[in-house]
């Protein structure tokens, strides 16, 4: 079965870097594209990025976008995100989230998610 | 960016009602609006898709309508399992953007 497991979150000061990782198996990773998705404590859902299955095309939410880099490596079946100049609204759940076989931005299965939280 | 509202934020419901949570959307996105259910503490679950189909493994209580900009997201006979924070989300454009939510609680 499809299972997702992220992992890196933790406690992190304004201004510093973070990298999360999501371990993908029970699927050919490769073949999917997949997305970050965080939730501030109490909020809603927000996407963050996406990237095709083979790494080329990356989009990114405006609130992110230049601070935050998504990769992938389809040799280890991991999905990245590294998180640059971390501010206090960064701090949030931060879930991966793969494409459904419908689409790319239908997200089909997700991860249990890791928490950052930026603070001095 | 495509604007998405939900409405209510909240209701109260028992067991066995019929619930309807309405979606809109801030300019057409055809059908490409999906549903999300997520229980405390956990990561949301895909329910709807394409505004009407359900994915695999969903009861078939659950039921979404509408195009173009007004979505619904139907429960025909609330069940204790049901009581949750839904989402719907738009896949017609990047950026994809989410409802607020509506946490529907028990009565």
């Amino acid at each position: 079965q499809v299972q997702l497991v992220e992992s890196g979150g933790g406690v992190v000061q304004p201004g510093r870097s973070l990298r999360l990782s999501c371990a993908a198996s029970g699927f050919t990773f490769s073949a999917y594209g997949m997305h970050w998705v965080r939730q501030a404590p109490g909020k809603g859902l927000e996407w963050v990025a996406v990237i095709w299955n083979d790494g080329n095309i990356k989009y990114y939410a405006d609130s992110v976008k230049g601070r935050f880099t998504i990769s992938r490596d389809n040799f280890k079946n991991t999905l990245y995100l590294q998180m640059k100049s971390l501010r206090a609204e960064d701090t949030a759940v931060y879930y991966c989230a793969r494409a459904d076989n419908y689409g790319d931005y239908e997200l089909g299965y997700w991860g249990q998610g890791t928490l950052v939280t930026v603070s001095s | 960016d495509i604007q998405m509202t939900q409405s209510p934020s909240s209701l109260s419901a028992s067991v066995g009602d019929r619930v309807t949570i309405t979606c809109r959307a801030s300019q057409s996105i055809s059908s490409y609006l999906n549903w999300y259910q997520q229980k405390p503490g956990k990561a949301p679950k895909f329910l709807i898709y394409a505004a009407s189909s359900l994915q695999s493994g969903v009861p078939s209580r659950f039921s979404g309508s509408g195009s173009g900009t007004d979505f619904t997201l139907t429960i025909s006979s609330l069940q204790p399992e049901d009581f949750a924070t839904y989402y719907c989300q738009q896949s017609s454009s990047i950026p994809l953007t989410f409802g607020g939510g509506t946490k529907v609680e028990i009565k």
